[in-house]
């Protein structure tokens, strides 16, 4: 039983789509988080949320507590956004992580 | 640069040895945890630690352990390495133990075990 599911796996866009990535959890939460992980390997904290809904460029993230479900959407998308994002849940005493929703944006 | 250091960035080892990887929060960050992510299990939680003190705890074996030194770096301790112990390990760190300021990741260290 996995504590996180994301949504999509995969994803391809053309440059300037707007994008979501869905997750949800099972868990009771203290916070979640996105995550974002380019090819090279490193690991870049996006947001960190515990309730309503945070904007930074072009990034939006939401959550729902009551339904256990958070989204990440991308703005006007560009090839640098090519990444793969990760959902995480901080239960206060433990992190659980979504697998990936690995994106492509093609020029 | 992120401000969290980790070393080495690479290691190889041979199974049944030990080894210790290091990481140095970034400047003024008091909780420091630790995550291994491998191909077939993802990311996974291992262990935090919030000013010398464990704080958490997540699904780190007994093989494994970590200590948070005075000077706030840390050490995770991987001994009787395994094949399936290859992985990145990643440190990342936050100024206060709940996160509510953000994490910093490190750029990971990559352990193959042959």
């Amino acid at each position: 039983k996995n504590e996180v599911e994301q949504s999509p796996q995969n994803l391809t866009a053309q440059e300037g789509e707007f994008i979501t990535i869905n997750c949800s959890y099972s868990v009771g939460i203290s916070a979640l988080h996105w995550l974002q992980q380019h090819p090279g390997g490193g690991i870049v904290s996006l947001f960190m949320l515990s309730s309503g809904k945070k904007k930074h460029g072009r990034l939006i993230a939401t959550i729902n507590i009551q339904e256990k479900h958070s989204s990440l959407h991308i703005t006007a998308s560009h090839p640098r956004d090519s990444a793969v994002y990760i959902c995480a849940v901080d239960t206060g005493n433990q992190f659980y992580f979504g697998t990936g929703t690995s994106l492509t944006v093609i020029p | 640069d992120s401000g969290v250091t980790q070393t080495p960035k690479h290691l190889i080892t041979a199974t049944g040895q030990r080894v210790t990887l290091r990481c140095s929060p970034r400047s003024g960050d008091l909780s420091v945890y630790w995550y291994q992510q491998s191909l077939d299990q993802g990311l996974q939680f291992l262990i935090q630690y919030y000013n010398g003190e464990e704080r958490a705890k997540g699904n780190i074996l007994e093989r494994f352990s970590a200590q948070q030194f005075p000077d706030l770096h840390s050490e995770l301790n991987l001994s009787s390495l395994e094949l399936g112990d290859s992985a990145l390990y990643f440190c990342a760190s936050s100024l206060l133990g709940g996160g509510y300021y953000g994490y910093t990741f490190g750029s990971g260290t990559r352990l193959t075990v042959v």
